[in-house]
């Protein structure tokens, strides 16, 4: 089946630490995207990658680095600069040859302890 | 004033009921609409995706799009309790590849069809 896949589904992370969320897709998309989603704030892009190593800053990319090392693959590590992690975090992708959207994974939340 | 302007409702419709979901938006610059539906701690799924003014239809859902007042609508015929859930409009300007190309959403309504 082809889709989009992050795990783990929930994380726990203690204050100071730093983690990685994976994010892998088989769809043969070139852009790449995560999303942070918080109750009542909607969807906040944290980065974006359109082509292999290749990847920029979105809206709220402090605290965040992300990699784009295999078209499949793009981890976002969260990390101990980002002061407040606790949320629902989306990874999408979308192929330039098709319409013009975006196909979202399942999600990951993150709890700090 | 915020790009996207999406009610958060919760809105509270008994099953069979037509809903009408809306959104506004003020850059006219926008051409691609889409609505996604998602359900509690799940990742958003596209539910229907128009280009620029006009109708789309797929099954009970009907997207409307109106360039000109800069509003959407998605409606769902014959409303079912599995259509509980949050709905996202999102809205693009630039076709794949274009700068920074990332969706405007809306924070999404929250739908409940009482059975």
């Amino acid at each position: 089946d082809g889709g989009i896949t992050q795990s783990p589904k929930y994380l726990f992370r203690k204050e100071g630490q730093n983690v990685t969320l994976s994010c892998e897709q088989n769809l043969n998309h070139d852009a790449m995207y995560w999303y942070r989603q918080d109750p009542g704030q909607g969807l906040r892009l944290i980065y974006y990658s359109q082509i292999v190593n290749d990847f920029q800053k979105g809206d709220i990319a402090e605290g965040y680095s992300v990699s784009r090392e295999k078209k499949e693959s793009f981890p976002l590590t969260v990390t101990s600069a980002q002061k407040n992690p606790t949320a629902f975090y989306l990874c999408a992708s979308r192929s330039r040859g098709e319409r013009d959207t975006q196909y979202f994974g399942p999600g990951t939340r993150l709890t700090v302890l | 004033q915020k790009e996207v302007e999406q009610d958060p409702g919760p809105l509270s419709v008994p099953e069979g009921a037509i809903v009408s979901l809306n959104c506004t938006y003020s850059n006219s610059a926008f051409q691609y609409f889409m609505w996604y539906r998602q359900y509690s701690r799940k990742g958003p799924e596209l539910l229907m995706y128009t280009y620029s003014s006009g109708n789309k239809e797929d099954g009970r859902f009907t997207a409307q799009v109106d360039k000109s007042s800069k509003y959407i609508s998605l409606f769902i015929r014959d409303s079912q309790p599995s259509d509980s859930a949050t709905y996202l409009c999102a809205m693009s300007a630039m076709y794949s590849g274009g700068g920074a190309d990332g969706l405007t959403f809306g924070k999404g309504t929250h739908l409940i069809i009482q059975p």
